[in-house]
């Protein structure tokens, strides 16, 4: 059965203070590993797509990065619009692509 | 920019009463999918579809659910007799079936049994 594991559950950051949201999974064949944000009441909003180890994406102040076990969200010096809940899901080889997502990081931006 | 869109953006109904959720995927999307999210846990499959059937289901998925795209552009989700345990997000969403996997999803469907 495919898992995902995310930590911490929930972190607090200053405006302007780095730090890195992590994703633990296991699954039969990775396809592919989604970061979504989902801000309160609302759909997941897709971010990046990983499909192999050593891949990374970069969008704004966000990178993902993914190695065999577990991807990595590094927020640079965050702001408060960027808090929200970080969700990340693996999609499997052999299935109808769906998702399997994991409980989510619920960051929060002080300004 | 295409988006998924969802109809009604919140649903009050009486348990054991039947509603229908609706979904317009992204026009040239070949996967449609409904998702659910019950308040304070993770977002759960429930069934995906594709070439007009369901190419796969979750264990959520039993007999009460059934799914349908009755045009070219609706794709709904039904729940024959809900019950208490149904209250959550319904997330439709679509993939285009080329290229890269991502799913976009619409802005959900909240369903309050009561």
């Amino acid at each position: 059965e495919d898992q995902v594991t995310q930590s911490p559950e929930a972190l607090r950051l200053q405006e302007g203070e780095s730090s890195s949201l992590n994703c633990s999974y296991t699954v039969s064949g990775l396809r592919g590993l989604f970061w979504y944000r989902q801000d309160p009441g609302k759909g997941p909003e897709f971010l990046f797509t990983l499909y192999s180890a050593g891949e990374e994406k970069e969008k704004e102040r966000l990178k993902a990065t993914l190695t065999k076990k577990e991807s990595f969200l590094h927020i640079t010096a965050p702001k408060p619009e960027d808090s929200a809940t970080y969700l990340c899901a693996v999609q499997a080889y052999g299935s109808a692509r769906q998702l399997t997502f994991g409980s989510g990081t619920q960051l929060t931006v002080l300004p | 920019e295409p988006e998924v869109t969802q109809t009604p953006s919140h649903q009050v109904t009486q348990m054991g009463q039947e509603v229908i959720l609706r979904c317009v995927p992204i026009s040239n999307h070949l996967y449609f999918y409904w998702y659910r999210q019950i308040l304070g846990q993770k977002v759960e499959f429930l069934v995906s579809f594709y070439n007009n059937e369901i190419s796969e289901k979750s264990e959520i998925f039993d007999d009460q659910f059934s799914v349908e795209r009755p045009d070219g552009s609706n794709f709904t989700l039904k729940i024959r007799s809900t019950k208490l345990e149904d209250s959550a997000m319904y997330f439709c969403a679509s993939f285009s079936g080329t290229g890269s996997y991502e799913q976009y999803f619409g802005p959900g469907t909240r369903l309050t049994v009561t």
